[in-house]
Formats: C-alpha cells, structure tokens, sequence
C-alpha cells in the first residue's frame, strides 16, 4: 500500500506571498497524483491532477503543482495567495494496483494573512 | 457535474443508538466510499465498494457496517454508537478504471453524547 507525506501540517503565509506545500508518497510505481482543498464546512475539491503526460500541471485557482518521480514528490505551488485560499490541502496518490483506492495525507492547513 | 449528497450535514446521537449516514451519488459510478475525518489524521478509510451488494474493509471498519443495495446509494451503520465516534464522515463516489477521480459530498459532522 502506499503512503503519502505532507510534511508541514500548517503553514501560515502572508497575502499575496508564494507559497508551497510539501507531498511525498511511498512508491515509485505508476502513480496516479491528486491535490483535493477543503473549505470550512465543506467537503473536498480537486484542485489538480496528474494521471500522465507533463510533470507540471495546473489546476484551479492558480494553482499548479509538479510531479517528480525521481523525487517521489507532489509539491503544490501558487506564485501569489489570496486570503480566500485558506483552507485545508490534501495529497492522494493512487497507482496500478489500486486504482480503485486512494491514499490520503495528513493534510496542511494554509491560513493566509492579510 | 457530479453531486455527490450526504443526507445529513449535521448529526447529534446518543451513546448505543443505531445511527444511519446516507450517501447518494448520480453519476452511476460503480465505486463508493465511506472515509472519517479526524484533526491530525486526515482521511482514513472505513469501508468502500465497487458494486451492487459488494463490500470491502478499509483500513478502520470496526464497530461500523456499510449497505449498498442500489448502485446510486451507500449507507453507514454504526450499530452502536460510542463517543470516540464523534468524528466528520465524508462520503466519495468513483468511476471504474485506474484513472479515476474521487467526488466527495459535503459531509455528515456526527456528534455522539
């Protein structure tokens, strides 16, 4: 089974900064990657996905993230935040052999300050 | 879009009642899933499924049971809640095949006294 890591389980950024949070996931096999993002109150979203093709993808919002197999790496990327991207981010990862299922990190919460 | 409905968003029980958390998708996926959502543990797997009548452990089934009789719905059954399962339950629906993304309902936020 794989396991996915998201290494900063806060991460508090000033408006209009970069910002970026971490993802690593356990397996080097094919891998299907995803970022969902959780507004209070509200179920997941996806932002963005990588299934194949181009190691960096785009997604909702502005943001983009970029696959590195090498690595194992999913990091997420937004070159200017805005106050309504506070919310919780989570990276799921599922592969090959069970595609059916995806794995979860722990989450990162961002919180942006104005 | 796929609408992904969790009857509930909002649940208070008591201590051993039999409690129901219904989940409806309508896009005639084949896949479903029932994940709890604690603070610091992100989303853990209960149950899941991928057919009609069919079943399978995730990675924390005890002390809940699932259903699905139609393809469109799959309930939870905690049989007799406890406490240490006041907790956010969210509900995914899935297409067959590998490359398949999971839709999420909104969420049941279940508090057992």
């Amino acid at each position: 089974a794989q396991s996915v890591t998201q290494l900063d389980s806060q991460v508090p950024v000033f408006e209009e900064a970069p910002v970026e949070l971490r993802c690593n996931y356990s397996s080097s096999v094919s891998v299907y990657l995803f970022w969902y993002v959780q507004y209070p109150n509200q179920g997941l979203q996806l932002l963005l996905k990588y299934l194949s093709g181009s190691t960096l993808v785009k997604g909702i919002n502005g943001f983009e993230a970029e696959f590195n197999k090498s690595q194992t790496s999913f990091h997420l990327r937004k070159p200017s935040v805005h106050i309504s991207d506070t919310a919780e981010y989570y990276c799921a990862v599922s592969d090959w052999n069970t595609g059916n299922q995806f794995y979860f990190g722990t989450g990162t919460s961002l919180t942006v300050i104005p | 879009d796929v609408k992904v409905t969790q009857s509930s968003r909002y649940l208070v029980k008591r201590t051993g009642e039999k409690v129901f958390l219904e989940c409806v998708q309508d896009m005639d996926h084949e896949n479903m899933f029932w994940y709890r959502q604690d603070p610091g543990l992100g989303l853990r797997l209960i149950y899941f499924s991928y057919d009609v009548k069919m079943k399978e452990k995730g990675d924390i089934p005890e002390g809940y049971s699932v259903s699905r009789e139609k393809k469109e719905r799959f309930s939870l059954i905690l049989e007799s809640a406890s406490t240490n399962q006041t907790s956010m339950y969210l509900c995914a629906s899935s297409s067959g095949g590998a490359k398949n993304i999971q839709y999420f309902g909104a969420g049941t936020r279940l508090s057992v006294l």
